[in-house]
């Protein structure tokens, strides 16, 4: 079935600095979702990439959709604090009526002030 | 700030007895999910309800029991779970049954421990 490898498993980093992760699959992929979450609450959308190579912003985060549309990668610029929590990628998966959204297995950032 | 919330927060069960989750979104939403998140494991899909009518079970066991009584609430019962089943249960929704352009909103999820 379709696995989605994300890496780094965890980061640890000094505030300020820029932050990148990416998920890779050797399945083809229709939609990417990065989410983040953080302690004690659910996921939260960040950003959704539709169309292959495609670059999405959302204030300090860009997103991309791989040209093979077998990877995604986020990018944090000038981490800041509030950046701690875990990240998420999700890909969906569409042909006809079979729809799944595959998970990864989460990017746990930490930032230190 | 979340549309959905979802009671309790944290939960320890023995595997004999029953319990049930709660969920509520204030969202106005049609479509409501259940998930599973377990430690070192993806998020797992488990049911999902489309104008109150169950239109997906992922292969879940019988112990766990959904009801859909209204598009805005979302219960998931339990009976005789096992310590495996110790996982957050996440709830989320969305305006329509997810196809990729809906954003789902998750609540904060009920942290279950099974003893």
């Amino acid at each position: 079935g379709q696995q989605l490898n994300q890496s780094p498993q965890s980061m640890f980093i000094q505030e300020g600095e820029d932050v990148s992760m990416n998920c890779t699959s050797s399945s083809i992929f229709n939609t990417w979702l990065w989410y983040k979450q953080d302690p004690g609450e659910g996921p939260v959308l960040l950003i959704a990439l539709y169309k292959a190579g495609e670059l999405t912003s959302n204030g300090r985060l860009t997103a991309q959709f791989g040209i093979t549309r077998k990877d995604s990668f986020l990018n944090i610029s000038a981490s800041i604090p509030s950046d701690v929590g875990i990240y998420f990628c999700a890909g969906l998966f569409n042909a006809g009526n079979n729809r799944k959204l595959i998970w990864g297995l989460g990017t746990s950032l930490a930032v230190n002030p | 700030e979340t549309g959905v919330t979802q009671t309790p927060r944290h939960l320890v069960m023995g595997m004999t007895n029953k319990k049930s989750l709660k969920c509520e979104q204030h969202l106005g939403h049609n479509a409501m999910y259940w998930y599973k998140q377990s430690a070192k494991k993806p998020l797992e899909l488990m049911f999902v309800y489309n104008f109150k009518e169950q239109t997906e079970n992922n292969s879940v066991p019988s112990r766990f029991s959904p009801e859909c009584p209204n598009s805005s609430h979302l219960f998931l019962h339990l009976h005789t779970l096992q310590p495996e089943d110790s996982a957050l249960y996440l709830c989320a929704s969305s305006r329509y049954p997810w196809t990729g352009k809906e954003t789902q909103y998750f609540g904060p999820g009920t942290r279950l421990l099974v003893l």
